[in-house]
């Protein structure tokens, strides 16, 4: 059952770049297929989608945070990662990496749509001098 | 402002029948299928409702999803204490290209 887990700094000064690290486990990225997303929660706020990226390497991000955010895979490690440049206090939140699965569901399997089904519990990063 | 409005919270007593609403767009819910998840307090989200209306293994058939034109609905019926979480639509956005979530609705179990 593959597995991911956020890790980086849980404390960035204002205006340095925060840089999270989701490492795989029970699969090897150099064999598989599907897109980890990257998403944040601020405290008592509600989800915010930051982008994805394919193991091939191929990326979506949000429109209001793409001139900040780079995500990028390396299958060597088994890790993908995310930066964040320019960072302010807004920017405070939970971090989580989650694995968008292709579900097959349905009679002989025909039908299949995609949808978070693995979650990182969450790395805490505070923007604060 | 989120792109998928979701009333703040709701509220139901064991045994009830509640639902969620989620509004959105003829680029998100009106041409794509709708997810929820349910994030119990201090823990991650955990995917309840794929493909608007398909439940994974292990999700209680008291959970269902539905869709409307481009609004989408979770009903929870028999109620139970542990129901009590936040709880999350998402639809992919074909205009912005990237994923959309609600603004989350609070489920209080009186």
């Amino acid at each position: 059952q593959v597995q991911v887990q956020e890790s980086g700094p849980g404390l960035v000064k204002p205006a340095q770049t925060l840089s999270l690290t989701c490492t795989v486990s029970g699969g090897s990225l150099s064999s598989s297929n599907f897109y980890c997303n990257w998403i944040r929660q601020p405290a008592g706020k509600g989800l915010e989608w930051i982008g994805r990226i394919y193991t091939s390497g191929s990326t979506n991000y949000n429109p209001s945070l793409k001139s900040r955010v780079t995500i990028s895979v390396d299958t060597s490690k088994n890790q993908f990662s995310l930066k964040l440049s320019s960072v302010t206090a807004a920017d405070t939140a939970v971090y989580y990496c989650a694995k968008e699965t292709t579900i097959y569901y349905g009679s002989g399997s025909y039908y299949n749509d995609d949808a978070f089904d693995i979650w990182g519990q969450g790395t805490m990063v505070t923007v604060s001098s | 402002q989120s792109v998928l409005p979701q009333p703040p919270s709701a509220s139901g007593t064991p045994g009830q029948r509640v639902s969620i609403s989620c509004s959105g767009s003829s680029s998100n819910i009106g041409s794509n299928t709708v997810n929820w998840y349910q994030q119990l307090p201090g823990t991650a989200p955990k995917l309840l409702i794929f493909s608007t209306n398909q439940r994974p293994s292990g999700v209680p058939d008291r959970f269902s999803g539905s869709r409307s034109g481009t609004s989408a609905s979770l009903a929870i019926s028999g109620l139970q204490s542990e129901d009590e979480a936040d709880y999350y639509c998402a639809a992919w956005d074909d205009g912005l290209k990237g994923w959309v979530f609600g603004g989350g609705t609070k489920l209080t179990v009186l």
